[in-house]
């Protein structure tokens, strides 16, 4: 299936802990992003990469740090986790470059709980 | 500032019957607007994208449309289903030094009542 997936589904996990949600898209697309959508179902973007490449980071704690293996993959690591974290996460991807948005597709969501 | 307006926060139609979801925007520069149906745990999905010249696009029984000079769109909803319970979300796409910046509204939570 040609998708955006996110893995783990559900994470729970104590304060304090360090962890990663992954995030992999096989449709070709250039650009991936990382969302993050609090208790009001408010979406907020976090990160970017184009290529590889870092283009959109916005203000989030440096205990969040994304990481780009290759373009297919965008994953994100999340140090000392904080109750604040618990929140869902939403891998995206695009095409590159695209001013009309088209083909802009989201994963299914990481819930991450922090207790 | 950017900012995406949705109303209203929430709604609960009978199945069936139709209803119209609102949105009002500030952002500029303006590059195109879209719909998304969020599935309770799942990702949102697209329903349409509309650009500056596009007063209505429809999408099945998704009917949008856009007034860019009062900067508004709706989401009209007909003969609505009880899989229409959803989010819907309003994204307001501003063209940024060659980039795309999405500004997200907080939704309307539709519920679809048999």
């Amino acid at each position: 299936d040609t998708a955006v997936s996110q893995t783990p589904k559900y994470l729970v996990t104590q304060m304090g802990n360090d962890k990663s949600i992954k995030c992999e898209q096989n449709l070709g697309h250039d650009t991936m992003y990382w969302y993050k959508q609090d208790s009001k179902k408010f979406l907020k973007i976090m990160f970017s990469y184009n290529n590889k490449e870092l283009i959109i980071n916005e203000t989030v704690p440096n205990r969040f740090s994304p990481k780009s293996p290759d373009k297919a993959h965008l994953n994100l690591h999340i140090n000392s986790l904080e109750l604040g974290d618990s929140a869902v996460y939403f891998c995206a991807s695009s095409p590159s470059a695209v001013p009309f948005g088209y083909g802009y597709t989201f994963g299914s969501g990481t819930r991450l709980t922090v207790v | 500032k950017n900012q995406v307006e949705q109303s209203p926060q929430s709604l609960i139609i009978l199945e069936g019957k139709n209803c119209t979801l609102q949105c009002n925007y500030t952002v500029s520069p303006f590059s195109n607007l879209r719909w998304y149906k969020q599935d309770t745990g799942r990702g949102p999905v697209s329903l349409t994208i509309m650009t500056f010249s596009e007063n209505t696009k429809s999408n099945g029984r998704y009917t949008a449309t856009l007034d860019a000079d009062t900067k508004q769109s709706s989401l009209h909803i007909t003969a609505s289903q009880l899989s229409d319970s959803a989010s819907y979300i309003c994204v307001v796409s501003a063209m940024n030094t060659g980039f795309q910046k999405l500004v997200f509204g907080t939704g309307t939570r539709l519920l679809v009542s048999p």
